[in-house]
């Protein structure tokens, strides 16, 4: 099975109040990442956690928390979400093996913040 | 840093026609250049990659030739199908991240194949 799962689909959120995406996958990949996607730019990696070790990128450090609880798991958190948070949120997953490996991505979640 | 750029926003073509999608990028070294596609509904799929001068990927009737002088990876198809419709991302995987891949993606071509 090589899917990788996101719940939920869509969600509506209110200006200041939190968010929390959750991810799965079941292919036992040691990398999990989340990519913030808005019409017409490119994916954008937010973070990615490597094993336990969690990286996130300098732009978007103090916005996104996130928290990988075992190897299948991974969750995005908007502590208090802004209109620009709006997006589609993709999770991927893959394998590292000292090449270039390819990633999994889930279907996504749609972010709409009023 | 390092960056993608993919010249068409959209392209329209009907069935049979020649597909050429431009991608061209920015990165010092060698990064390793991957072609992803979406289709509606999904996630980005792996197409496939290239990491070194002249290597040709291909996989599903699509190919793509890293060009180091030209810093470029275009994507073609000979002769697309319907089902072909999707957007496509070109995107760089930079030589310091050969155990981590994080990519860095271009924004995304539009494909649309009329029957």
């Amino acid at each position: 099975d090589t899917t990788v799962k996101q719940n939920p689909r869509y969600k509506l959120a209110r200006v200041g109040k939190p968010v929390n995406l959750i991810c799965s996958q079941t292919m036992n990949h040691d990398t999990m990442y989340w990519y913030q996607k808005k019409p017409n730019q490119a994916p954008k990696l937010l973070l990615f956690y490597y094993d336990k070790i969690l990286n996130r990128e300098a732009d978007t450090f103090e916005k996104f928390q996130s928290s990988r609880p075992n190897n299948s798991f991974c969750s995005l958190y908007i502590g208090s979400a802004g209109l620009e948070y709006s997006a589609m949120y993709l999770c991927a997953s893959s394998r590292s093996w000292g090449g270039w490996a390819e990633q999994f991505f889930g279907p996504g979640t749609r972010l709409t913040v009023l | 840093g390092d960056s993608v750029t993919q010249t068409e926003g959209q392209v329209a073509l009907s069935e049979e026609d020649f597909l050429t999608i431009h991608c061209n990028y920015s990165a010092s070294g060698y990064p390793a250049l991957f072609w992803y596609v979406q289709y509606p509904g999904e996630g980005p799929q792996f197409l496939f990659r290239a990491s070194r001068d002249k290597e040709k990927g291909s996989s599903r009737g699509f190919e793509a030739t890293y060009n180091k002088e030209a810093t470029s990876f275009h994507l073609q198809k000979a002769s697309v199908q319907e089902s072909d419709s999707a957007v496509y991302y070109c995107a760089l995987s930079g030589p310091g991240t050969q155990v981590v891949g994080q990519l860095t993606f271009g924004s995304g071509t539009r494909l649309q194949v009329y029957a």
